[in-house]
């Protein structure tokens, strides 16, 4: 069954710096989501990927896609406070029951 | 507003008791789930129905039973609670097939005392 990995599961860093998280997934997945959830609120959808070499980028968030290498990446430049925030990926095995795996979620705090 | 939305958003209970949550969505979608949280974070599918049949049953005891009377709700009832039923429980929804995200709604903070 897949499996999905985040690495690191927290991550604290300095208002203005670039840092990227990790999300290896170990068998095929046909989509990788990136979800963004703030304290005690809501999961809200940042990214879809579907495809090798898919790039998406919102605002100060990149993430993209590589199928070969089993890995997906969400980058974060010049980050500030407003990011602070725990970010998932979740991939989802082929087929139309949209069961997602889900990662451990990476908890990120921005600090001045 | 078009949303997911559960009710009710905290419920504080005792061992033993019954109680139910609820889920509504407006955005037409053929597909709705539930979901467990727990304190650290992990998500867990529990259920999912398409179109009013399940078509995910995860392996959750069977004091946990969801029911959905059409496409736009999905309930969940919960027998007699236990310690460890303690989470946050979030109701989703989304089109049937295709790629588009999952939308979540606020969830409900279950508390077993």
């Amino acid at each position: 069954e897949l499996k999905v990995e985040q690495n690191p599961l927290f991550l604290s860093m300095q208002e203005g710096k670039n840092y990227t998280i990790y999300c290896n997934y170990s068998t095929t997945s046909d989509r990788l989501y990136w979800y963004r959830q703030d304290p005690g609120k809501s999961l809200e959808s940042l990214f879809v990927l579907l495809s090798n070499g898919a790039v998406k980028q919102e605002g100060r968030l990149m993430a993209s896609l590589d199928t070969k290498a089993r890995l997906s990446t969400l980058h974060i430049t010049a980050a500030v406070h407003d990011l602070s925030a725990t970010y998932f990926c979740a991939g989802s095995n082929a087929g139309n029951n949209r069961k997602l795996i889900w990662g451990l979620g990476t908890s990120l705090a921005v600090n001045p | 507003d078009t949303a997911v939305s559960q009710t009710p958003k905290y419920l504080v209970t005792q061992m033993g008791n019954d109680k139910s949550i609820k889920c509504e969505q407006n955005l037409g979608h053929d597909t709705m789930y539930w979901y467990k949280q727990d304190s650290k974070k992990f998500l867990k599918i529990m259920f999912s129905y398409n179109n009013k049949e399940l078509i995910i049953n995860e392996t959750v005891p069977n004091r946990f039973s969801p029911k959905s009377p059409d496409k736009a709700h999905l309930n969940l009832h919960i027998n007699s609670l236990e310690l460890g039923d303690s989470a946050v429980y979030f109701c989703a929804s989304s089109p049937w097939g295709g790629n588009s995200p999952l939308h979540f709604g606020n969830g409900t903070r279950l508390t077993v005392t």
